[in-house]
């Protein structure tokens, strides 16, 4: 079946730093990759959509300036959390679909859990 | 929009018992598919079942199986001989087959199953 990888699992950070989370399909080309935060105890929060060869498209609230979404390839799409603050810390997941026609759900990453200290 | 509601926070049953999870989502839209997630505490989210909208015939899964009732926007999950682990937080989502073909998931359900 069709497999996400994330990396890393768990990052510690600095205040004012960046983190960059990878998101690899390892067996599938992916047309879309979705970024997630979730907080504690909540749901999903869609963060943004990014789209192969061109620039992602934010939901609304989403600092695109902190939260850079790069989809350079059909199999790797990464998101920086540029100056991390302590309020960024949150579990983040990815999840990809290879095609308009995969109707089959998304399959995703096992997600980051990110600290800023 | 789309908004998807689960009015469960929380349930609990016993091992082997059958347990029922509610969903309602609102759309004015006709084609769309709903789905229902697993998170176990590995927060790996896992695809229990689908359902096309255009289907009238329930989906099922081994021990999981949906009720979808179209005209009132309702899509509860059947979990049948519950499992240990089936103890996770269990999402339903919504996905409209035109656009971006975002996923919008409800606010979970905790299912915790005793032994």
């Amino acid at each position: 079946g069709a497999v996400v990888s994330q990396h890393p699992s768990w990052v510690i950070c600095k205040s004012g730093t960046s983190v960059k989370i990878e998101c690899r399909s390892l067996d599938f080309q992916a047309t879309t990759m979705f970024w997630y935060r979730q907080f504690p105890k909540q749901s999903l929060m869609l963060m943004a959509t990014s789209n192969e060869g061109s620039k992602a498209t934010y939901e609304q609230g989403v600092e695109k300036d902190k939260f850079l979404i790069n989809h350079a390839s059909l199999t790797l799409s990464t998101l920086t959390v540029t100056s991390a603050h302590p309020e960024d810390s949150s579990f983040y997941i990815c999840s990809a679909s290879a095609s308009r026609g995969d109707y089959y759900g998304y399959t995703f990453g096992s997600g980051t859990r990110l600290t800023v200290v | 929009a789309q908004t998807v509601t689960q009015s469960q926070p929380e349930m609990s049953v016993q091992e082997a018992e059958t347990v029922t999870l509610s969903c309602t989502y609102d759309t004015s839209e006709n084609n769309y598919y709903l789905f229902w997630y697993k998170q176990p505490p590995s927060r790996q989210m896992i695809l229990v079942i689908r359902q096309e909208a255009y289907k009238q015939q329930n989906a099922t899964e081994n021990r999981f199986s949906v009720n979808f009732q179209k005209a009132a926007k309702s899509f509860s999950l059947k979990i049948s001989d519950s499992q240990l682990g089936d103890t996770a937080m269990y999402f339903c989502a919504f996905m409209l087959i035109q656009g971006a073909q975002k996923l919008v998931f409800g606010q979970g359900t905790r299912l915790t199953i005793n032994p």
